[in-house]
Formats: structure tokens, sequence, C-alpha cells
């Protein structure tokens, strides 16, 4: 069974741009959650997903936003970079809501230059 | 909401020797704890969970411990090995429906 898969793994964008990074969860599982990683805060969680329906937002702007489509892959999208963005952005699925046996992403770093 | 504090933040053991790390949570209605390692450039991994309904769980060489009275679990590696170095992190979960919520992680080094 495939794990989760990120992609793009490594990105570097300029401060102002958007990026949009994806997600595609194990298969079965219907929960998508996402989390920002940095050396200093740890895994924060954005947003999580469930069947298309954002169940759950973190405390993040509005600059920060995500979908999940019907194959229940998940996009987060970040608009207007900050260099305060960069950061390992990390997916993890589960098969039902919330993080019961969550397992993650390999994760897209992004670096806002 | 939730809050997971994790201690300590760095550990460093003696091949062999037994490693310990311990998080308390602050909503007595969370029901699951799992605990992630990450090595160095790779992703967390699940390594070892445990629910409210009981009080320790074993898996070789690791076991968790859980005090729902005092509010906190406790991650236990014995006989460390240089592979065990990463970083661990907690987690609480305060129902289904609620995101995990981490704590800070504690980096692991097991000297050989």
């Amino acid at each position: 069974k495939a794990g989760v898969t990120q992609t793009p793994r490594y990105l570097i964008k300029t401060r102002g741009q958007q990026v949009t990074l994806s997600c595609s969860p194990i298969s079965g599982h219907r929960s998508v959650s996402w989390y920002q990683q940095t050396p200093g805060q740890g895994l924060q969680f954005l947003f999580e997903y469930f069947s298309e329906t954002q169940r759950n937002k973190g405390n993040f702007p509005g600059r920060f936003s995500g979908r999940q489509f019907s194959n229940s892959r998940s996009e987060m999208n970040v608009s207007t970079l900050e260099l305060g963005d960069s950061a390992l952005y990390l997916c993890a699925s589960s098969p039902g809501t919330g993080g019961l046996e969550a397992f993650f992403g390999q994760g897209t770093r992004l670096t806002v230059v | 909401g939730e809050n997971v504090e994790q201690h300590p933040s760095t550990l460093s053991v003696q091949e062999g020797d037994s490693a310990v790390i311990k998080c308390t949570y602050s909503d007595s209605a969370s029901n699951y704890f799992p605990w992630y390692k990450q090595e160095l450039g790779k992703r967390p991994q699940l390594i070892i969970d445990i629910r409210s309904n009981v009080g320790e769980k074993k898996d070789q060489r690791i076991a968790v411990t859980l005090n729902k009275t005092a509010k906190h679990f406790s991650l236990h590696i014995t006989e460390t090995q240089p592979e065990d170095s990463a970083v661990y992190f907690c987690a609480a979960l305060y129902s289904g429906n609620t995101p995990l919520v981490f704590g800070k992680g504690t980096r692991l080094s097991v000297i050989a």
C-alpha cells in the first residue's frame, strides 16, 4: 500500500508570490491534515479536510487555504508569501476524522526569499 | 483547547541505557496519545500509541505509560541504540473530530 505522497519536495519562492502544495493520502484514507513545522515552533496545525469539507482550522492567517478533492487528494495554498512562511509543510492522512492513526508524508520544504 | 508540554527538549544517553520522555496534557477528556519519531530529513513516523482506557502498552524496546489522574504520559526506550537518535514528538487528541496537538519535541542522542 503506497504511503502519503507530497509534491513537490522542495520549493523556492519570492516574497509576495503564491504557492500550491499537494498531498495524496493513503488509499482509503479520507482525512487529510496539514501542519507547518519550524525549528522553534514544532508542528503547528493548519487545517483538516474530510470528505471535501474543512473540519478544523488552526490559528493561521487567511493567506493559508486548502481544499480536498473527491479522490481525497488535498492541496494547500499560501498567497502573498512572507519570509516567515519558510518551513516544512507536512500533511498527514487518517482513516477517519481527526488525528487518529495519522501517517505523515515526507513534506514540502518551502523557502521564501 | 488542548495544550501539550513535553520534557526534556534534549536528552543524551549512553548506548544500552534507557531513555524516558514525558508529556503532560491539559484536557482531561483527551483520549488518544501517539508518539512520533522523526529522523533528520525524514517524515514523522508513528511508533506507538495508547488510548485512554489502557495504562501501558509495549512494543519490543519501546513502551508508553499513561496516568490519566495526573494527565501525563511517557515514552520509555530500553537498551537504546544509535539508530534511536531522532526527535520524538508526543501528541494528544481530544476527540475523534479534533486535530492532534503536538508537544515541541525531544531531541534524543544515543552516544555509542
